[in-house]
């Protein structure tokens, strides 16, 4: 499936670098999604754009900045980071983020390790 | 915050079957959706229930009952590829999504 594609798949950088995760959507979707997968922990939800305005930031550090060029495309930079934000970063994307049946569709993530 | 609880992990033999349980607590309810999510790759999205009651879709089926703030996913002629996490998900009043930690399934032969 490439519905929704993630680069890099595997990043790992120092707590000074800055870099940026990249997610592009093929699905004509309207919204886009930023989640956090640690380990045996809930995805959790870090920022939500719908028709490229920011519509959720749940309560996330600065040192992960989103980006929304257009609807396809979805940015994270990532500067300063520590070793508690290594993870797994995935996107997702929808059509109609305010309806019931919405359903979320998922890129393969980007394996993030902050040394 | 929402509350959506399920096993950390199951175990089951090939051909056989295995139902994983999810409640959840949360503000309203707008729908329940389960994914699959193998090693290294994207969740998949697996089924959405929003009424009461049985939805089947080949092997697999997912069960809702709002009353009880319940559903199970139900894995039928388990198959070694089956072996994956499953994650129940939960849109509440808001229309926010919110997700369980995932059940690991492990289908030995």
């Amino acid at each position: 499936e490439t519905g929704v594609t993630q680069t890099p798949r595997h990043l790992v950088m120092g707590m000074t670098n800055k870099k940026s995760l990249k997610c592009e959507q093929h699905l004509g979707h309207n919204a886009m999604y930023w989640y956090k997968q640690s380990a045996k922990k809930p995805l959790e939800l870090m920022f939500v754009y719908n028709f490229k305005e920011q519509t959720e930031n749940n309560s996330v550090p600065s040192r992960f900045s989103p980006e929304c060029p257009n609807s396809s495309h979805l940015f994270l930079h990532l500067h300063t980071l520590q070793p508690e934000d290594s993870a797994l970063y995935l996107c997702a994307s929808s059509q109609t983020p305010g309806q019931g049946s919405d359903t979320q569709y998922f890129g393969p993530g980007t394996r993030l390790t902050v040394l | 915050g929402q509350n959506i609880d399920q096993p950390t992990e199951m175990t089951a033999t090939e051909g056989a079957i295995v139902q994983i349980n999810c409640t959840y607590q949360t503000s309203g309810f707008n729908g329940l959706f389960w994914y699959q999510q193998h090693a290294g790759e994207a969740p998949t999205f697996l089924s959405y229930n929003v009424l009461d009651g049985l939805e089947e879709k080949g092997r697999f089926s997912s069960f809702l009952s709002r009353s009880k703030g319940y559903s199970y996913l139900l894995l039928k002629e388990l198959q070694m590829k089956d072996s994956a996490s499953y994650l129940c998900a939960v849109r509440d009043e808001d229309y926010k999504l919110s997700f369980g930690a995932g059940t690991t399934v492990t289908v030995r032969a």
